[in-house]
């Protein structure tokens, strides 16, 4: 089946540096991929969309300044949260996206990535 | 506007009893529903779609457009179907990508 990773899988920093999260589909191309967030004991909250070759699409209320993401490659994400603050800590999800039969599409999700600002 | 609701935020039933998760959902459009399932300390991985009509695991789901439902059921739970389970919503961004509205989880938990 389709495999997405993430790296790294937890990192902590301090108040002000920036962080790089990697977001790989390992065994498929994907053109699309999504960058969620998620608090504790909360849903996920779809932050960006992120398309290969083009700009990336923020939902409302997301800072695109500040969560930098760049969609380089058919296999590659990355989101790079800048001048991270305590209030940035979350669990961080990505997905990619695969269309199947009966244009049908899925997404598969990575295993997250635990960010924690000191 | 889009959105999922999931009333419950816990279930605990006994093993061998009926489970029913449910989901309501709010879309202008023709929506594509989804249950989306997460073990203890594993990655979020779909459970099955609406339009697949599958038996996933004795898991069914079956979208009722007139009371906007699209609620989860099985007739005999197991202990191993504790875990975190998420309804979601495929929508458009402005018709460029499909986007996945998640409720906010219902944590079932299968007691021995």
């Amino acid at each position: 089946g389709a495999v997405v990773s993430q790296h790294p899988s937890w990192v902590i920093c301090k108040s002000g540096t920036s962080v790089k999260i990697e977001c790989r589909s390992l065994d498929f191309q994907a053109t699309t991929m999504f960058w969620y967030r998620q608090f504790p004991k909360q849903s996920l909250m779809l932050m960006a969309t992120s398309n290969e070759g083009s700009k990336a699409t923020y939902e409302q209320g997301v800072e695109k300044d500040k969560f930098l993401i760049n969609h380089a490659s058919l296999t590659l994400s990355t989101l790079t949260v800048t001048s991270a603050h305590p209030e940035d800590s979350s669990f961080y999800i990505c997905s990619a996206r695969v269309f199947g039969r009966e244009s049908t599409d899925t997404q598969y999700f990575g295993p997250g990535t635990r960010l924690t600002v000191l | 506007a889009q959105r999922v609701t999931q009333p419950e935020k816990l279930l605990s039933v006994f093993k061998g009893a009926p489970v029913e998760l449910k989901c309501n959902y709010s879309y202008s459009g023709s929506p594509e529903l989804f249950w989306y399932v997460q073990y203890s300390r594993q990655r979020l991985q779909l459970l099955l779609r609406h339009i697949s009509r599958e038996s996933i695991k004795g898991f069914t789901a079956d979208l009722n457009k007139g009371e906007t439902s699209f609620h989860l059921k099985k007739p005999f739970a197991q202990e191993e179907d504790s875990a975190m389970y998420y309804c979601a919503l495929s929508g458009f961004n402005g018709g460029a990508t499909n986007k996945l509205i998640f409720g906010t989880g219902t944590l079932l938990a299968v007691q021995p």
